[in-house]
């Protein structure tokens, strides 16, 4: 079901730790997967994609991890720094869709 | 660097006035859509916008709602008889086409506020 409320999940780590957040996705049919970023009273931003025909995705500094086996999405950042706090979404979409699906947040505090 | 644009920043109304959001999608880009965020929850689809139609809505977007891409730069939301449950910053996307005719990576505005009194 649909997770809704003002309290979101909170990840709190040390800045240079590196981060993990998870992601449940509830549709099998969902074949494209992106996490987002939204600092305070900004729009989301994207950070990073994988298609269902992988299971590891690198950036810079930010790797998606897919398992299709139990529907679950993860997003790590190496180094964590400052600046990466924000709420991180992950988003969900199926072929012949345009409509991502948003998952509920996590919001991510870089201790100094 | 491009962006989608977005006016106003806030508007606060009545309920049953009229409102319309505006949007400046990236110039080169084909798909437009608008996503809306209430407060402390997650962003929700209402529409997705392609050669000047609509190419999906989702079960929010009632006949309350209406989309409209007036010239070849602006892409507006119109709420009908706005409604206290319609409070919540609305965020205009835009995308290119992406690789195997995916709509490609969306590039959010920095959202318009929309608080109904």
């Amino acid at each position: 079901g649909e997770s809704v409320g003002l309290h979101l999940p909170t990840l709190s780590v040390q800045e240079g730790d590196n981060s993990i957040i998870n992601c449940a996705y509830s549709n099998s049919a969902s074949d494209y997967f992106i996490w987002y970023k939204q600092e305070s009273g900004k729009g989301p931003q994207f950070i990073i994609d994988i298609r269902s025909n992988m299971d590891k995705r690198q950036g810079q500094r930010v790797t998606v991890l897919l398992n299709k086996t139990v529907k679950h999405l993860s997003l790590q950042i190496a180094a964590t720094q400052p600046g990466d706090s924000a709420v991180y979404f992950c988003a969900e979409n199926d072929t012949g869709r345009r409509a991502l699906t948003f998952g509920s947040g996590t919001r991510l505090q870089v201790q100094p | 660097e491009p962006e989608v644009t977005q006016t106003p920043s806030h508007q606060v109304t009545q309920m049953g006035q009229e409102v319309i959001l505006r949007c400046v999608p990236i110039s080169n880009h084909l798909y437009f859509y608008w996503y809306r965020q209430i407060l402390g929850q997650k962003v929700e689809f209402l529409v997705s916008f392609y050669n000047n139609e609509i190419s999906e809505k989702s079960e929010i977007f009632d006949d309350q709602f209406s989309v409209e891409r007036p010239d070849g730069s602006n892409f507006t939301l119109k709420i009908r008889s706005t409604k206290l449950e319609d409070s919540a910053m609305y965020f205009c996307a835009s995308s290119g086409v992406g690789a195997n005719n995916y709509a490609g990576e969306l590039f959010f505005g920095e959202g318009s506020r929309l608080t109904v009194l």
